[in-house]
Parts: C-alpha cells; sequence; structure tokens
C-alpha cells in the first residue's frame, strides 16, 4: 500500500531564517505531488504542484520553492521566512495520468515563524 | 474559476442527532466534488467523492452526499453523529486539465458534537 511521510511534524523558525520541509511517497512510482498551506482558520490553498521529475508549477507567488529531486520527494523552502509563513503545509499526492483521481494527503507540518 | 463555499464555518450537534454540512460550488463545466475531513492535528482524509453516475454518493464513517447539479450543492450528511465525527470538513472541486489535478477547498466547516 502508498503511504506518504512529511517531516518535520513541528518546526518554530525565526524570521529570516531559511526552511526546508520533506515529502516522501512510498509505494507507488511517478506520482503527482502537491503542497499546500493551511492557514489558522482558513481553508486550502494550493500552493505548488509537480508532474514529474524536475518539473514545478507554482500556483501561488511568495518566497517559497518547490523541488522534486527524486520521483517521490518533494521539498518545500525558503531562503528568508516571513511572519506571514507561518501555518499548516500539507503535501500530497495522486496517481499520474488519471484524471480527477483522488489526492491523499500526508500528516502534515506546524510551522510557526517568530 | 471554480470556487467552493461552505455556508457554516462551524455547526454544533447533539449526539445521536443527525447533520448536514453545506457545499455549494460555481463551475462552467463538468465538476468533481470531494468531501475531506481532518481530525486535530492531523491531514486530511477522503471521505468520499463524486465523479460521475448516481447523485447520491456514500462514502466511510456513515457519511453520505447528494450531487445536485441544478442547484450547484453537494451537501454532507450523517443520520445519526458520533463525538468521535468531531472533526473539521472540507468541500472540495477539481478544476484543471492536464497532467495534474488541482483541487480548489472551501473555508472548511469545524463539526462539534456534544454529548
Amino acid at each position: 500500500s502508498q503511504t506518504i511521510h512529511q517531516w518535520p511534524a513541528t518546526l518554530v523558525q525565526p524570521v529570516g531564517s531559511p526552511l526546508s520541509l520533506e515529502c516522501t511517497v512510498e509505494g507507488t512510482s511517478n506520482p503527482n505531488l502537491y503542497w499546500y498551506r493551511q492557514a489558522a482558520g482558513r481553508g486550502l490553498q494550493l500552493l505548488f504542484y509537480s508532474v514529474g521529475i524536475g518539473q514545478i508549477s507554482s500556483e501561488v507567488p511568495q518566497n517559497l520553492s518547490a523541488s522534486r529531486p527524486q520521483d517521490r520527494q518533494f521539498i518545500l523552502s525558503s531562503k528568508k521566512l516571513l511572519l506571514s509563513d507561518s501555518g499548516f503545509y500539507l503535501c500530497a499526492w495522486s496517481v499520474h495520468g488519471v484524471v480527477r483521481e483522488t489526492q491523499y494527503f500526508g500528516p502534515g507540518t506546524r510551522l510557526l515563524v517568530l | 474559476a471554480q470556487s467552493v463555499t461552505q455556508l457554516d464555518s462551524q455547526v454544533p450537534v447533539f449526539e445521536e442527532a443527525p447533520v448536514e454540512l453545506r457545499c455549494n460550488y460555481s463551475s462552467s463545466v463538468s465538476v468533481y466534488l470531494f468531501w475531506y475531513v481532518q481530525y486535530p492535528n492531523q491531514g486530511l482524509q477522503l471521505l468520499l467523492k463524486y465523479l460521475s453516475g448516481s447523485t447520491l454518493v456514500k462514502g466511510i464513517n456513515g457519511f453520505e452526499a447528494e450531487f445536485n447539479k441544478s442547484q450547484t450543492s453537494f451537501h454532507l450528511r450523517k443520520p445519526s453523529v458520533h463525538i468521535s465525527d468531531t472533526a473539521e470538513y472540507f468541500c472540495a472541486v477539481s478544476e484543471g486539465p492536464g497532467g495534474a489535478q488541482k483541487l480548489v477547498f472551501g473555508q472548511g466547516t469545524r463539526l462539534t458534537i456534544n454529548p
């Protein structure tokens, strides 16, 4: 069966510091991968998605970036965090090439920027 | 662009009572609709989805939803709730062609079950 991992689970970082959140998927190959952010009391906002290694699409302009160095690895980064980057970050995957396929979410990383 | 509106931000219900969580969407094309549940400090879990076929969709944990094209709604229902149903519920619509499906989420409805 497929599983999705995210780490760290919780992170407290000072403003201006760098960020690296990692997401890995097991049990499937060539998945579509997604990064979402959930700000306090708000819904989910799609940040990035990827349909293959090295292929990243950005949905929202901001100081975050994403990379996909391996087939089942998706990384969310920032060079300098802002207070507004605080939130709950969720990674998700879906089957590649199947339209309207379900997205499966990881456990999330809670980021607090102080 | 597609959008999703969840009409209630919070819904308090007594245990064993029925519940309906409302969701309306806007779209000019065929849609695919989803309900996800998020328990405290956890990721999202799929409850049910509508892709095509029967407009009444049954999901996990006794939940069901009905797709109503004329009213552009996809309300979630459960005939008798349990304390363990306390969570946040998100309605989502799928948009976008191509190789990746992009989900547009509503703002969420916090369901609180009181004993």
